[in-house]
């Protein structure tokens, strides 16, 4: 158990619908990213946030948008989906801060399924 | 650009060889991360390597940091079906803030 925790677990809803996905991070945790794993496809980084601000933005769609709460939980929300979105959607948290290195601790993923 | 490669893409063995996969980059990084990913979950940590030429062992796995801290090797000995999985690696490049992960080497130990 990695302490993350990602719900749902699995999803599954049609083309042009709206879905939020969250994330509670370790605790002690002020870091949260997200990744996109498409089928058989490596880690495609969406975006971090840090203690409630975006840290870094990687290949996020403008129909997709996250935010970091001040609990540090963070929601993920996917609008007007289409087919391709289906996929493994991954929240990872890290301490990020002075004298760590960066490691990442997942959480089970939420698998989007768009019909 | 900040890439990391990872080779070979697949591997398929048989229980008791032994193998190596790459982690290349033109970048430098600070650290780097091996992770290994079994079909429908997460992530899970394996090393990080911190110093550049650093060796580290966890079992029958070996993690080499390359000396100018941009590329890293794991060696697994005598390989076993349960090692079978996507092993990842990953970093953020030097003065970066986002992870970047390789695309991974996916591995099937056969018995």
């Amino acid at each position: 158990d990695s302490g993350v925790t990602q719900t749902p677990k699995h999803l599954i809803t049609a083309t042009g619908q709206r879905v939020t996905l969250r994330c509670s991070p370790r605790s002690g945790d002020l870091s949260v990213y997200w990744y996109q794993q498409s089928l058989d496809q490596g880690l495609q980084f969406l975006i971090q946030y840090y203690n409630g601000e975006e840290r870094a933005k990687g290949n996020i769609l403008e129909r997709f948008s996250a935010q970091q709460f001040p609990d540090l939980h963070s929601e993920l929300n996917l609008s007007s989906l289409e087919l391709g979105d289906s996929a493994l959607y991954f929240c990872a948290s890290s301490a990020q801060g002075q004298g760590t290195t960066g490691e990442l601790f997942f959480g089970e993923g939420s698998r989007l399924t768009v019909l | 650009t900040q890439l990391l490669e990872q080779s070979p893409q697949f591997l398929s063995i048989q229980e008791g060889e032994n193998l190596t996969v790459y982690c290349n980059s033109s970048s430098v990084f600070s650290s780097l991360q091996w992770y290994r990913q079994e079909p429908g979950e997460g992530p899970v940590l394996l090393v990080t390597v911190v110093t550049g030429g650093e060796v580290k062992k966890l079992k029958r796995l070996t993690f080499q940091f390359g000396d100018a801290r941009k590329d890293s090797s794991l060696h697994i000995t005598a390989a076993q079906p349960g090692d079978t999985g996507l092993y990842l690696c990953a970093g953020a490049p030097t003065g970066g803030f986002k992870t970047i992960f390789g695309a991974g080497t996916r591995l099937f130990v056969k018995a």
